[in-house]
Order: structure tokens, then C-alpha cells, then sequence
């Protein structure tokens, strides 16, 4: 079974731009998680998405955004980037969304994002 | 905001010995999981333990989960130089919208 994929592996964007960022969960699998692993902050939450419907949003501003597509695959984008925002983006993906009892969550390598 | 607090931040062993990691929390949850990461990529899912379950064991991984005390631990027996990465707990809870909480990572270096 292939794992979470996402591309790009690599990014390189200057301030002001706009990126997309792409993941292909594991087959059968409809909730797709992103997150945003910086050294000073760590790994912090950035949406959920199960069945095409944002499940729940983490503490980022608007120029954060994504969306599911029937097909499970997820996208996020982030508008007007700062340097900030350079980051290693993770997606991961479960077969349910974790409640009640929760469910393993599976990661992709990442999108390392550098803004200049 | 980061519920699970690990320690300690940074281990260096010798092959062959034990490690273990430790990480705290500060609410109920459902579940904890412990990931491994290598140098900046991927997260890769080790075990999950469930809130009514107090121990469990995968290959020569080891994890314990006290609720009353708020606190998991991850013991990997007989380490080899492959085992060198950044380990993570997360927690997921009813109180956590359904989203997984990371601590900050236990640094591992084992050495040959």
C-alpha cells in the first residue's frame, strides 16, 4: 500500500508570494491533517479534513487555507508569504478522524517550504 | 499549545543500551502516540497506546501510560545506531477538536 505523498519535496518562494502545497493520503483513508514544524515552535496543528469539510482549524492566520477533494487529496495554500513561514509542512492521513476512540495518523515527508 | 512535555531533550547512548523517553501531558485524552523522526523529514507512526491500556509492546519498543499521572514513557531495548532520530509523543483528547498535540521531541544519538 503506498504511503502519504506530498509534493512538492522542496520549495523555494520569495516574500509576498503565494505557494500550493499538495498530499495524496493513504489509499482508503479520508481525513487529511496538515502541520507546521518550525524549530522555535515545534509541530503545530493547521486544519483538518474529512470527507471534503474542514473539521476543525488551528491558531494560523487567514492567509492559511486548504481543501479536500472527493477523492481525499488535500491542498494548502498560503497566501502573501513571509519569512516566517518557512517550515517543514506535514500532511498526515487516518481513516477517521480522531475521536472517539482515535485512529493512527500516517505522515508524509514533508514540504520544506524556504521563504526569501 | 503544546500538551506533551518530553524529557529528556536530548539523550546520547552507546549501542547495545537502553533508552528511554518520557513525556508528560496536562489533560484527559483518548490516546497517545509516539512518532520517530529522522533529520528534518517525515513523521513515522511507532505504537498507540489507548487511555484504558497501560502498557504495550512493538518489537523492541516498550510504552507505558500512566493517567493518573499524566505521563507516558518509550523504552527502546538493545539500540542500534539506526535508532539515532527525534522521537515525539502526541496526544489526542475529546478537548483537542480532534487534532493531534506534539511535544517539543526527545533528541536521540546513539553511537556505534
Amino acid at each position: 500500500k503506498a504511503g502519504v505523498t506530498q509534493t512538492p519535496r522542496y520549495l523555494i518562494k520569495t516574500r509576498g508570494q503565494q505557494v500550493t502545497l499538495s498530499c495524496s493520503p493513504i489509499s482508503g483513508h479520508r481525513s487529511v491533517s496538515w502541520y507546521q514544524q518550525t524549530p522555535g515552535q515545534g509541530l503545530q496543528f493547521l486544519f483538518e479534513y474529512f470527507s471534503e469539510t474542514q473539521r476543525n482549524k488551528g491558531n494560523f492566520p487567514g492567509r492559511f487555507s486548504g481543501r479536500q477533494f472527493s477523492n481525499s487529496r488535500s491542498e494548502m495554500n498560503v497566501s502573501t508569504l513571509e519569512l516566517g513561514d518557512s517550515a517543514l509542512y506535514l500532511c498526515a492521513s487516518s481513516l477517521r478522524p480522531n475521536r472517539p476512540s482515535g485512529t493512527e495518523a500516517f505522515f508524509g515527508q514533508g514540504t520544506r517550504l524556504t521563504v526569501v | 499549545s503544546q500538551q506533551g512535555e518530553e524529557d529528556p531533550q536530548a539523550l546520547s547512548i552507546q549501542e547495545g543500551e537502553n533508552a528511554t523517553m518520557n513525556c508528560s501531558y496536562k489533560t484527559s485524552i483518548n490516546n497517545l502516540q509516539w512518532y520517530r523522526q529522522n533529520s528534518g523529514r517525515g513523521l513515522v507512526h511507532l505504537i498507540l497506546i489507548r487511555s484504558n491500556e497501560r502498557e504495550k509492546h512493538s518489537g523492541r519498543l516498550r510504552v507505558t501510560l500512566d493517567t493518573s499521572k499524566k505521563s507516558s514513557s518509550l523504552l527502546i531495548t538493545a539500540s542500534r545506531a539506526a535508532d539515532t532520530a527525534s522521537y515525539f509523543c502526541a496526544t489526542d483528547g475529546d478537548n483537542q477538536g480532534g487534532k493531534l498535540i506534539f511535544g517539543q521531541g526527545t533528541e536521540l544519538s546513539v553511537k556505534p
